[in-house]
């Protein structure tokens, strides 16, 4: 059964990092590149950026260029993002979510994690 | 960024009613239109890509059309399960932008 697992809510003060993990299984994880989408309280879903764990090469948003890093891990066919030097107005969940294209990026999201809720609070 | 528009932003309906769902891209986006619904506490899941494709598993009560910049979502006959928030999505250019959502409410 395909399905991509996160890690648990996170609170960090302003200023601080966060680094949320998204673990893969039932399918081959370097055949699919995986997207990180954002749900902020009252506010709309959000593009944060993409991986291709074939490589690691990574694409992101405007927005967020100079503080996200996305990185994988094909021994344990995990990808993980990082945002750092973080703001109250970060605090949302975090999903991270499969492209349905094998080997390219489509921008199409077949498969969703849970979602993590990272809060922002000093 | 391409902005995504939905309307209406909320409706309430009954079982068996069709409800359409509408969205416009801020510029032509061909047919790189898609569309998930999400449930409180849960991940979007995936209904429509390309416009007008159904994802496996999607019942067919659930269609799209539209192109360029106007689309449209229609869901036949709904269901109790249906009650949701649906989301555009373009994927035509990085990075992916969404619509506000609509929530489909019980009348």
């Amino acid at each position: 059964q395909e399905q991509l697992v996160q890690s648990g809510a996170e609170v960090k003060k302003p200023g601080a990092s966060v680094k949320v993990s998204c673990r893969t299984s039932g399918y081959t994880f370097t055949s699919y590149y995986i997207h990180w989408v954002r749900h902020a309280p009252g506010r709309g879903l959000e593009g944060v950026g993409l991986i291709n764990p074939r490589g690691g090469s990574t694409n992101y948003a405007p927005k967020f260029q100079g503080r996200v890093t996305m990185t994988g891990d094909t021994t344990t066919s995990t990808v993980y993002m990082e945002l750092s030097s973080l703001r109250p107005d970060d605090t949302a969940v975090y999903y991270c979510a499969r492209d349905r294209s094998v080997g390219s990026t489509s921008g199409i999201f077949d498969i969703w994690g849970q979602g993590t809720l990272v809060t922002v609070s000093s | 960024d391409i902005q995504m528009t939905q309307s209406p932003s909320s409706l309430s309906a009954s079982v068996g009613d069709r409800v359409t769902i509408t969205c416009r891209a801020s510029q032509s986006i061909s047919t790189y239109l898609n569309w998930y619904h999400q449930k409180p506490g849960k991940a979007p899941n995936l209904l429509i890509y390309g416009a007008s494709s159904l994802q496996g598993g999607v019942p067919s009560r659930f269609s799209g059309s539209g192109s360029g910049t106007d689309f449209t979502l229609t869901i036949t006959s709904l269901q109790p399960e249906d009650f949701a928030t649906y989301y555009c999505q373009q994927s035509y250019m990085t990075p992916p932008t969404f619509g506000g959502g609509t929530k489909v409410e019980i009348k």
